[in-house]
């Protein structure tokens, strides 16, 4: 049991570069959230989707689009990369039988865009 | 929009000591609030999740609070231990998205 697993963990691009960023549970959760952690922001919230086939903006959407056409992977692309994405990408998945099922986190991506 | 804080930013204590984290939110309409632990350069590792109907939660030394109407919550952790060193965050659930604060990082001192 892999839990959330990440791919890759370093990715160098420079500006306008194209990427996506690839997470994978195999718990069988319905929702999974791609964050962003910056240091003294916290982590921030990209986008999220309840089951397959749906996304949902989180609170910095701009710059990121994410696709689940299968309920164990959640993409996130970075279309045009800019300097203000380098940060640290987390995924995580979490059951929706339930409002108080726990989140579960992947390792991260450590991200720079030069 | 919800706020989540963590005071304080950074927290040293003597191996052995008791101590106290805090984490507060401005809307008290939250389903759960969850605390993690974060080594650095890792992932989050989910240490206590409190559902809004309760008051606490405990995994062995680790003891969580949630007190919803006045917006608060506290990690309590017993007999601290050096390898306790890490960066804390919580983060609340109003609906299906998940608030965090920018954590309290804790260093025990052997």
């Amino acid at each position: 049991n892999a839990g959330v697993t990440q791919t890759p963990k370093f990715r160098v691009l420079k500006t306008g570069q194209s990427m996506t960023l690839l997470c994978a549970q195999d718990m069988n959760h319905e929702y999974m959230y791609w964050y962003r952690q910056d240091p003294g922001m916290g982590l921030r919230l990209i986008h999220y989707s309840v089951g397959e086939g749906t996304t949902a903006k989180g609170e910095v959407p701009d710059g990121y689009n994410v696709s689940r056409l299968k309920k164990q992977n959640f993409l996130l692309g970075l279309e045009s990369a800019a300097p203000s994405q380098t940060s640290v990408y987390f995924c995580a998945s979490r059951s929706g039988t339930r409002s108080y099922n726990e989140q579960f986190f992947g390792p991260g991506t450590r991200l720079t865009v030069l | 929009k919800q706020e989540v804080t963590q005071i304080p930013a950074a927290l040293s204590v003597p191996e052995g000591e008791n101590l106290v984290l805090n984490c507060s939110f401005t809307d008290s309409a939250i389903y759960n609030l969850q605390w993690f632990r974060q080594d650095p350069g890792k992932g989050l590792t989910s240490l206590l999740l409190i559902q809004s109907s309760q008051r606490e939660q405990t995994s062995g030394r680790l003891n969580a609070s949630l007190d919803k109407s006045s917006g608060r919550s506290t990690l309590y952790i017993a007999a601290s231990q050096p390898g306790d060193s890490a960066t804390y965050l919580c983060a609340v659930m109003p609906g299906n998205q998940f608030y965090f604060g920018t954590g309290t990082s804790l260093t025990v001192i052997p």
